[in-house]
């Protein structure tokens, strides 16, 4: 089977960077995903890494490394609106996604 | 352009008692999903929907069962729900291959 491990929680200010680690189990996959859930609300799809490499999507940036098992979600230039909980998840074949069990980031003023 | 509906948005059922969920998409979407997630969890498979017609078990599918009623729809349906089957469900839905998963508002089911 596959499994993805993530920091319960990260803390940080305003305005700072911030690096959400997320290292898997599996047999194979295609991808990884991160996605943003704010409370009682639905996923919503930050990036995705076919490759190993940095994938840059406006302040957000996601790396795997594939020999490492291991991949990162890097926030910068934090915002109040951004705490909220991050997932990574696996992409294991029609898009059939196994999700971490979450990372809670939390932005103090 | 709704994206992905789902109905309810909140149940409480008795211990036994049946319902279904109900999802729809209207980005004529070829796969659709069915998550589940438990308080300070990740949300994991029930069963999914690779293209209309077919639909296949993902990591906790039992004590459910599913419908992909047309290319737009895709229902889960409880027989006999358990107080284990408390928790938020989510439908999602894909278009082509690579392209993200798109997920509904989730239903909240509470099973007393």
């Amino acid at each position: 089977g596959q499994s993805l491990e993530q920091p319960s929680e990260v803390t940080a200010v305003e305005g700072a960077i911030v690096q959400i680690n997320c290292t898997y189990q599996t047999s194979g996959f295609y991808g990884l995903s991160w996605y943003q859930q704010h409370d009682g609300g639905a996923p919503t799809f930050l990036s995705y890494n076919a490759l190993d490499g940095l994938e840059e999507t406006g302040r957000f940036s996601s790396f795997l490394s594939r020999s490492d098992s291991y991949g990162y979600l890097l926030l910068q230039e934090l915002q109040m609106k951004d705490s909220a909980s991050y997932f990574c998840a696996l992409n294991t074949g029609f898009q059939k996604l196994v999700f971490g069990t979450g990372t809670r980031l939390l932005v103090s003023p | 352009n709704a994206g992905v509906t789902q109905t309810p948005k909140f149940q409480v059922l008795k211990t036994g008692q049946s319902m279904t969920l109900q999802c729809a998409q209207d980005m004529n979407h070829n796969s659709m999903y069915w998550y589940r997630q438990d308080p300070g969890m990740g949300l994991r498979l029930i069963y999914y929907s690779a293209s209309e017609g077919t639909t296949d078990k993902g990591e906790v599918p039992n004590g459910y069962n599913v419908s992909r009623l047309n290319k737009r729809e895709f229902s889960l349906r409880l027989e006999s729900a358990a107080p284990s089957q408390t928790s938020v469900y989510f439908c999602a839905s894909r278009g082509l291959p690579g392209e993200t998963q798109y997920f509904g508002p989730g239903t909240r089911l509470l099973v007393l």
